[in-house]
């Protein structure tokens, strides 16, 4: 079935530091959605991209959609303890569900 | 908070069994969704129902049944339980059939199998 790759598993970074994680699908995505679950929370929504070659930003986050609209990266400036947490990716599926990554789990040091 | 309610927060069964979760949408949402999140699987979506309707289904054990009632909320029924179903379980709702929209997730319900 249709699959969601997301790279890197772990993240540990500085804080002040740079993160970027990457979502690469073997197949055409309708549209490609964020979500953050903090330790011991549930997931929440961050944004949804839907066209080709889309750039989204929100304060530190940087949010692309890649051109054949098989892939997607999620970029953090400047990274603080705040956003600690499982970054998660989740494509839209040919059966209208969505796929959704295994994560990036970001860790900061303060 | 998201508006998704699900009871119980945890459940502590034994293999064989079997338990219903319950979830109750965001106002004005058609849309559930059932994920299970075991610890190295990511979110794993199981099943989709729309106003009452399956509308969607993915890796969903045969054990594994769940329905939308009138009201909107959802139940999903777990049977004959192994220890390797032990996971959290999320509800997520939704105001869109397809996956083209918001997902709300509620707080999930924890599963342990001993």
């Amino acid at each position: 079935g249709q699959q969601v790759m997301q790279i890197p598993q772990y993240q540990h970074v500085q804080e002040g530091e740079d993160f970027t994680t990457y979502c690469n699908s073997s197949t055409t995505l309708s549209n490609i959605q964020w979500y953050k679950q903090r330790p011991g929370g549930h997931p929440v929504f961050l944004i949804q991209l839907v066209k080709s070659g889309e750039v989204k930003k929100q304060k530190r986050l940087t949010f692309q959609f890649g051109e054949a609209k098989k892939n997607s990266s999620l970029h953090i400036t400047a990274t603080q303890t705040t956003d600690v947490g499982t970054y998660f990716c989740a494509g839209g599926g040919s059966q209208g569900n969505l796929i959704f990554g295994k994560g990036t789990k970001l860790s900061v040091k303060p | 908070d998201s508006g998704v309610t699900q009871t119980p927060k945890h459940l502590i069964t034994a293999t064989g069994q079997r338990v219903t979760l319950r979830c109750s949408p965001r106002s004005g949402d058609l849309s559930v969704y059932w994920y299970q999140q075991s610890l190295d699987q990511g979110l794993q979506f199981l099943i989709q129902y729309y106003n009452g309707e399956e509308r969607a289904k993915g890796n969903i054990l045969e054990r594994f049944s769940a329905q939308q009632f009138p009201d909107l909320h959802s139940e999903l029924n777990l049977s004959s339980l192994e220890l390797g179903d032990s996971a959290l379980y999320f509800c997520a709702s939704s105001d869109s059939p397809m996956a083209s929209g918001e997902q709300y997730f509620g707080p999930g319900t924890r599963l342990t199998v001993t």
